[in-house]
């Protein structure tokens, strides 16, 4: 069964700091790795997404590490902000198949103390 | 203006049951999903469409049936509803560019509560 699995189930931080969600998943043929994030009573929406072909992605403070060989990939959130404060979902999916099944991990509650 | 309608924003109903979830996308995609989350699981994926053709249907149980009556809408039937049905149901649509790579826009979800 694919999965994709999510740690830590919760963190907080104090302001300033960087705060480091963590995923890993199983199966080889994901090929495209989203993180959603989704405040309380709102929809989640799309953070940012890498591919397998590079092993870094930033777009201003936030930044995704790859890694293929060990299949997993994290998100970095710099110099973090009490705004930062909601749940982040990590995300994958064969995008190849093109059916466009996301694969959620469990998500991580994020707490950024000002 | 919202690019993605749900309806209704909160649903209650009795288990048995059957309701129909509205989705209507203004964004010009032709790729749309359903997805469920519940406290007991995370996002899950339900089902995907393109071109109104079904692509992908994850779900175990025939009692949630998709319905696409136009490009841009994709509502979902669940007939004989139990309480386990509670979630609250993302519709999302994404630009098929045949990559699979297109970022998926969530509206605002239907919160549904079984009794």
């Amino acid at each position: 069964q694919q999965q994709v699995r999510q740690s830590p189930q919760s963190l907080t931080v104090w302001e300033g700091e960087t705060a480091i969600l963590n995923c890993s998943y199983e199966d080889s043929t994901f090929d495209y790795f989203p993180w959603y994030h989704q405040f309380p009573g709102e929809s989640p929406a799309l953070l940012i997404a890498i591919r397998p072909v590079s092993n870094k992605k930033e777009d201003g403070r936030f930044t995704i590490f790859f890694n293929k060989r060990e299949k997993k990939f994290s998100l970095h959130i710099a110099d973090s902000q009490p705004g930062d404060s909601a749940t982040y979902f990590c995300a994958a999916s064969a995008a190849g198949a093109n059916t466009g099944k996301l694969t959620f991990g469990h998500g991580t509650i994020l707490r950024v103390h000002p | 203006d919202p690019k993605i309608i749900q309806k209704p924003k909160y649903l209650v109903a009795v288990t048995g049951s059957e309701k129909i979830l509205i989705c209507e996308q203004y964004l010009g995609h032709n790729a749309m999903y359903w997805y469920r989350q519940s406290a007991k699981k995370p996002l899950e994926f339900m089902f995907s469409y393109s071109y109104q053709k079904l692509m992908d249907n994850q779900t175990a149980s025939s009692r949630f049936q998709p319905q696409s009556s136009k490009k841009n809408h994709l509502d979902l039937q669940i007939t004989a509803l139990k309480p386990d049905d509670s979630a609250t149901y993302f519709c999302a649509s994404s630009q098929d560019g045949g990559t699979g790579y297109a970022e998926q826009f969530f509206g605002p979800g239907t919160r549904l509560t079984v009794l």
